[in-house]
């Protein structure tokens, strides 16, 4: 049973481009999550998915920003315009249930760095 | 607002040793609290608390939970250097978000 899948594992983009990060959830999952963890910090809630809605953005920047998780396919962070201050990894998380009622499972990361 | 504290920062200790790592947190319609152990990858799931005084235990790690006081620990006996990471700890509650501490960063010497 593959764990949470997270694709570009490394991303290098210049000021201004765009960034999109993928999350493939674990098999049966269908709520993810994404954090955003910046050095010397822990990780920060940003959004949580359910299949085709948005449940929580609270902690999503309101500019620039954007999560989704389509029916089919995985769930995707973008980021568009990316400034330095973007640079950091992001985690996505995934779960059968609400994450009070049981573990988050952690994909790898993907870290982007914002040149 | 909702905050998880942890303490120590960072510790070095030596193979052998027993360490304490603690927690301490304020979250709204508390729930649950988790710790989870982080190498250079994908944070690691040890623990989920939500009752006080029983103790969960793992091998040689150990946690417990204090509810009245807002607090756990997290006990790693007889340290190895395989267990050199940063320990989180997250608190859980009413909504879907877990909020994390700044992570214990333990280094096990040979």
């Amino acid at each position: 049973n593959a764990g949470v899948m997270q694709n570009p594992r490394h991303l290098v983009r210049r000021r201004g481009q765009e960034a999109r990060l993928r999350c493939s959830p674990m098999k049966g999952h269908s709520h993810v999550y994404w954090y955003r963890q910046l050095p010397e910090e822990g990780l920060k809630f940003m959004v949580y998915l359910q299949k085709e809605n948005i449940i929580d953005e609270s902690g999503m920047p309101k500019e620039r920003f954007s999560a989704e998780f389509p029916k089919e396919g995985p769930s995707i962070l973008r980021i568009q315009q990316v400034v330095r201050g973007d640079s950091a990894a992001y985690f996505c998380a995934s779960s059968p249930l609400d994450s009070w009622a049981g573990e988050l499972f952690f994909g790898e990361g993907s870290r982007l760095t914002v040149l | 607002e909702d905050k998880v504290v942890q303490s120590p920062l960072s510790l070095v200790v030596h193979e052998g040793d027993t360490v304490t790592l603690n927690c301490s947190y304020e979250v709204t319609n508390f729930r649950s609290l988790l710790w989870y152990k982080q190498e250079k990858k994908a944070p690691t799931f040890l623990f989920m608390l939500t009752s006080s005084g029983i103790e969960k235990k793992s091998g040689r790690l150990s946690s417990i939970l204090d509810k009245k006081e807002l607090f756990s620990i997290l006990n790693i006996t007889a340290t190895q250097t395989g267990d050199s990471a940063i320990y989180l700890c997250a608190g859980g509650g009413a909504t879907n978000k877990l909020i994390f501490g700044t992570g214990t960063l333990l280094a096990v010497q040979p």
